[in-house]
């Protein structure tokens, strides 16, 4: 069964850091992987979608990248700011689970003005 | 993509109540997916809707306790029956949209709904 971690659990950066954000997953046979933003008490926002034949993905300010082969997907947002303040998941799309989604628990990010 | 709208946003019920929680998609989708968020978890999927026959549910989640509805393409209904403390979370229904190949799809969700049990 697919497994999804997200380190760290929380981050706070002054703003105009740059963020980088960590998913790892145990099994490498994938369709796609997914970020998402969740603001408190929201739903999910997609983010970025990038496929198993992809390396990176970029959209504005993020950029998030993909390798497989050793199970790990990072997330940068660049010159980071207040508004980034939100909960970060990524989700997994397994070949061998039914093709069904599995999701990290997040990464809260905090950006201090 | 699939814009979804889900209400209510939020709610606060007495314990052994039912609450009914619904969800409108802007396009024609096959399935509709029903997950829940525990204070400070992730998401776990409840189950599955198709329209015109029975939801398909994940190991732990019961038809009894969260009856769904699938009405057409565009519509769906989650119901927390006989609410406890325990059910407090996020719901949220998702739809997947083909990105290219069928295999390939982009999931999109609707705004939650908060509910607190008291």
């Amino acid at each position: 069964k697919q497994e999804v971690t997200q380190i760290p659990a929380a981050l706070s950066v002054p703003e105009g850091e740059n963020l980088v954000l960590n998913c790892s997953f145990t099994d490498s046979a994938i369709y796609n992987l997914q970020w998402f933003r969740q603001d408190p008490g929201k739903g999910l926002t997609s983010l970025l979608l990038i496929q198993s034949s992809q390396r990176e993905q970029t959209s504005g300010r993020l950029n998030a990248s993909l390798d497989k082969s050793s199970g790990r997907s990072t997330l940068y947002i660049a010159a980071s700011q207040p508004g980034d303040s939100a909960t970060y998941l990524c989700a997994v799309r397994s070949m061998d689970d039914d093709y069904k989604l599995s999701f990290g628990a997040g990464t809260t990010v905090t950006v201090r003005a | 993509s699939a814009v979804i709208s889900q209400k209510p946003s939020r709610d606060i019920c007495q314990r052994g109540t039912s609450l009914t929680i619904q969800c409108q998609v802007d396009s024609q989708v096959t399935m509709m997916f029903w997950y829940r968020q525990q204070p400070g978890q992730s998401l776990t999927l409840i189950a599955t809707a198709n329209q015109g026959s029975e939801a398909t549910y994940e190991s732990g989640f019961v038809i009894d306790k969260f009856p769904i509805s699938r009405p057409n393409l565009t519509f769906s209904t989650l119901t927390v029956s006989n609410m406890s403390p325990e059910d407090s979370s996020i719901y949220l229904c998702s739809v997947e949209v083909p990105q290219g190949d069928s295999l390939n799809t982009e999931a999109f969700f609707g705004q939650g709904t908060r509910l607190t049990v008291v």
